[in-house]
């Protein structure tokens, strides 16, 4: 059973301030996936990572995808409010998109 | 807005009846991938549909079952409910089962049993 470990399980923190979330798991995926959910709706994707050390950038976002593709991580710059949700990393293997979700990361970012 | 659409959205039954989720995709897309997501958790895969035939099937007991229509709509079908079968479900379409094809999720069915 391939597992996909996410840390810390929550965060709170005052806007302004950088985090890191991590995805950990001791399978090899072919891409990583990063999404976030917020309370009554479904999860939005935010990037896909698909090459071992790969990093992308979506504006204060900062995704990357470990060497090994086991492991990836989600720097946030300067947090806000509307930062605020359930991040959850998801990965797939072959070449499908049946994805094996993390445990999930639940953030909240307050004035 | 991602064009999926789920009903209902809550519904409560009770322990060893039968619940039927629906899920409506996005124009154009023929896959449909149906997922649970219990509280404070991530989603588990349960199965996925493309083209009317079961693609892949999770770690779920044979009382979850499922089907897509001619429009690519599915059903999420389970039998016997039990306690643990509380949840939030999910259904995401997708043009296509490749890993470069972009899952867009529902706002989900929220299921409690009593």
């Amino acid at each position: 059973t391939q597992l996909l470990e996410q840390s810390p399980q929550f965060l709170s923190i005052q806007e302004g301030e950088n985090l890191t979330v991590y995805c950990n798991s001791s399978s090899v995926f072919s891409s990583l996936q990063w999404y976030r959910q917020e309370p009554g709706e479904g999860p939005v994707l935010l990037v896909t990572v698909v090459t071992g050390g790969e990093v992308k950038k979506l504006k204060r976002l900062t995704f990357q995808f470990g060497d090994a593709r086991k492991d990836s991580s989600l720097h946030i710059t300067a947090a806000q409010p509307g930062d605020t949700g359930l991040y959850l990393c998801a990965g797939s293997t072959g070449g499908g998109n049946k994805l094996t979700f993390g445990t999930g990361t639940q953030l909240k970012v307050e004035l | 807005e991602t064009g999926v659409t789920q009903s209902p959205t809550h519904l409560i039954k009770t322990r060893g009846q039968q619940v039927t989720l629906r899920c409506s995709s996005q124009s154009g897309h023929n896959t449909v991938s149906w997922y649970q997501q219990a509280l404070g958790q991530g989603p588990q895969f349960i199965f996925q549909y493309y083209r009317e035939e079961e693609n892949g099937r999770g770690n779920f007991p044979p009382r979850f079952s499922g089907l897509q229509f001619p429009n690519y709509s599915s059903e999420l079908n389970v039998n016997a409910l039990e306690l643990d079968d509380s949840a939030l479900y999910l259904c995401a379409s997708s043009y296509g089962q490749g890993r470069q094809e972009k899952l867009f999720f529902g706002s989900g069915t929220q299921l409690s049993v009593l």
